[in-house]
Formats: C-alpha cells, sequence, structure tokens
C-alpha cells in the first residue's frame, strides 16, 4: 500500500499570514495515464471533509484562490497565501494512483495561534 | 446541487450487523463511482470501500473484506454498506462519497459498536 505522510501535524498560523502543509507518498504518484491522483481535503470542525483539491493542483468549483496545490513524484504542498478564521480545521492528502486501498495522509490540524 | 444523505448508523454489540444506506439526488447517480470512508471517533480518515457505476467491480480495504458488502440500486439512486460480524474498531462515522476522487461527501452517520 502506498503510504501518505504529512508534515506538520500540527500547524499553529497566525491570521493573514500564509501556511504551508507537505504531503509525501511512499512512491511516485504518477499513473500510467499520465496523471497524479493526488488531492487535498479540509474538515472544518464539526464538519463532513469537503474536496479542495484534485490532481495535485485543481481548485474544486467554490474553492477560494487563496489555496493552491503543487508538488510532482512524492512531494507535494498544499498552500494558503493568508489565513483566515475559517480555514481552521484539519487537512488531509489522499492519493488515488495505486489502488486499492485508496490512502490518506495522517491529517494536519491548523489552528490560530 | 448534489446532496448525499446517510442513513443506518447506531449502536450495535460486537458480532452484530447493521445496513448503512446512502440516498443521493442532484446529479446522475447511475453515473459515477461510489465511495465509503470512515472516521472512528477522534481519528483521520479510512477508506473502506467503493463501486463502480454498474456495480460490476467493488473493492474493499483489508480490514473489512469479508465482513463488509457494498452495493447499490442506480433506480433508487442508493449506496449501500452490508456490515456483517461488527468489531470495536470498526466504530465510526462512515460517510458516501461521490467518486473514486471523493468530489462529495454527506454528513456521515455513527456507527458504534459496543456492549
Amino acid at each position: 500500500d502506498v503510504v501518505m505522510t504529512q508534515s506538520p501535524l500540527s500547524l499553529p498560523v497566525t491570521l493573514g499570514q500564509p501556511a504551508s502543509i507537505s504531503c509525501r507518498s511512499s512512491q511516485s504518484l504518477v499513473s500510467s495515464d499520465g496523471n497524479t491522483y493526488l488531492n487535498w481535503f479540509q474538515q472544518r470542525p464539526g464538519q463532513s471533509p469537503r474536496r479542495l483539491i484534485y490532481k495535485v493542483s485543481n481548485r474544486d468549483s467554490g474553492v477560494p484562490d487563496r489555496f493552491s496545490g503543487s508538488g510532482s513524484g512524492t512531494d507535494f504542498t498544499l498552500k494558503i497565501s493568508r489565513v483566515e478564521a475559517e480555514d481552521v480545521g484539519i487537512y488531509y492528502c489522499m492519493q488515488g494512483t495505486y489502488w486499492p486501498p485508496w490512502t490518506f495522509g495522517q491529517g494536519t490540524k491548523v489552528e490560530i495561534k | 446541487e448534489v446532496q448525499l444523505v446517510e442513513s443506518g448508523g447506531g449502536l450495535v454489540q460486537p458480532g452484530g450487523s447493521l445496513r448503512l444506506s446512502c440516498a443521493a439526488s442532484g446529479f446522475t447517480f447511475s453515473s459515477y463511482w461510489m465511495t465509503w470512508v470512515r472516521q472512528a471517533p477522534g481519528k483521520g480518515l479510512e477508506w473502506v470501500a467503493n463501486i463502480k457505476q454498474d456495480g460490476s467491480e467493488k473493492y474493499y480495504v483489508d480490514s473489512v473484506k469479508g465482513r463488509f458488502t457494498i452495493s447499490r440500486d442506480n433506480a433508487k439512486n442508493s449506496l449501500y454498506l452490508q456490515m456483517n460480524s461488527l468489531r470495536a474498531e470498526d466504530t465510526a462515522v462512515y460517510y458516501c462519497a461521490r467518486g473514486r476522487g471523493l468530489e462529495y461527501w454527506g454528513q456521515g452517520t455513527l456507527v458504534t459498536v459496543s456492549s
């Protein structure tokens, strides 16, 4: 199984400042079709998860442009350009290249300092 | 608007069974893979199972193989998860999600396995 490792696991941030979350996979996520199936999800306190980013860098509809995804191969990053109060929650990466199983990272908790 | 509404959770004794349902609306259900994901209390997300549009392919996480069965009824726009031989470690909120990319999620239903 592909292991997804996120860092940090806890990220205190100041409102208006940038934040960055790393996600590393145990093997390259480049698929035989040329796509890289790496998604990012946000789970606000008490809510269901919501997809933010698909295939590394594509924002889902309605996702603010302060969220961006980047990376390739085994190293990926979710960046928030300026953290707002509504961004508090847990962020997960997930790979969908080598399945089954589809695998998630452990989650990174973003909180306001 | 895409909506996914799970139901069927509850308290069950170890070794017991439950059947979860997910009612889908706002999209052509028969055109999408569907997925179950769970989250144990205070823990992260775990992919559980998914099923192809016509039900011809089904995949499970190792820990539920032989105990859980995923199915769907495209005429009723519904997804199901039959859970047998439940264990304490199956205690979690179970979410249904659209697609293999999990582009939309339901609100979840809590399954508690305890004596």
